[in-house]
């Protein structure tokens, strides 16, 4: 069965700490896997995307890491801001035969002062 | 606009009533989209569409469930006799490219609908 994992489900930090999402996935074939954030009320913005030949990505302070091997995937937050507070979902697509794009439940973080 | 927009908001009905949603997509963004959030919960894929081709209707819950877009452009997502577990986001989102096309599918969201079902 397609499913994407995310661990933790909510992560509490204080502003200016890094920290780690964590996404496990079971899609195959695969094609491609995207970090979003998602902040309350809104929809879901893309911060990276990355193919199976591509394991780093980074978008300003966040880092995305691919291990296809393992099929896990990071999202790597540095010198957190308050304004990173948000839902972050990883979403993992097929490679064909239709639409296949799963999404994970998302990791909820709050950033403190 | 610059981005995808949905109307409405918010909307709260009553069960039994039917409601329609609306979706505009980014334009010429050939891809469309339609996903469930229900609280607490990742995205549930509805449907897909993507250009002239019959849309993916394997994601739809039930046949109260139904969706078109018009002209290749907006889309209209329609829930009939509904039920409050229907209660939830629906968010639409468009892609320049599908997945039949073979391009880059980065997909654009809309601020989303809350429905709420009373």
């Amino acid at each position: 069965k397609n499913q994407v994992e995310q661990s933790p489900q909510s992560l509490i930090i204080l502003e200016g700490k890094n920290c780690t999402l964590q996404c496990n996935y079971t899609v195959s074939p695969f094609s491609n896997l995207r970090w979003y954030k998602q902040d309350t009320g809104r929809g879901p913005v893309s911060l990276t995307i990355m193919t199976f030949s591509e394991n780093t990505k980074s978008n300003g302070r966040y880092t995305a890491t691919l291990d296809a091997d393992t099929k896990q995937s990071s999202l790597h937050i540095t010198a957190s801001q308050l304004s990173d507070s948000a839902s972050y979902i990883c979403v993992v697509s097929g490679e064909t035969g239709g639409f296949k794009t799963i999404f994970g439940a998302g990791t909820r973080l709050f950033v403190k002062a | 606009g610059a981005g995808v927009s949905q109307s409405p908001s918010n909307k709260v009905t009553e069960k039994g009533k039917d409601v329609e949603l609306r979706c505009d997509p980014i334009s010429g963004h050939t891809a469309l989209y339609w996903y469930r959030q229900s609280l607490g919960q990742g995205l549930e894929f509805l449907i897909y569409f993507q250009g002239n081709s019959a849309p993916d209707k394997s994601g739809l819950p039930s046949d109260r469930f139904s969706a078109e877009r018009t002209g290749g452009s907006v889309s209209t997502l329609t829930i009939q006799r509904t039920q409050q577990e229907d209660s939830a986001v629906y968010l639409c989102a468009s892609s320049l490219k599908g997945i039949k096309a073979g391009g880059s599918y980065e997909q654009y969201f809309g601020p989303g609908t809350r429905l709420t079902v009373t």
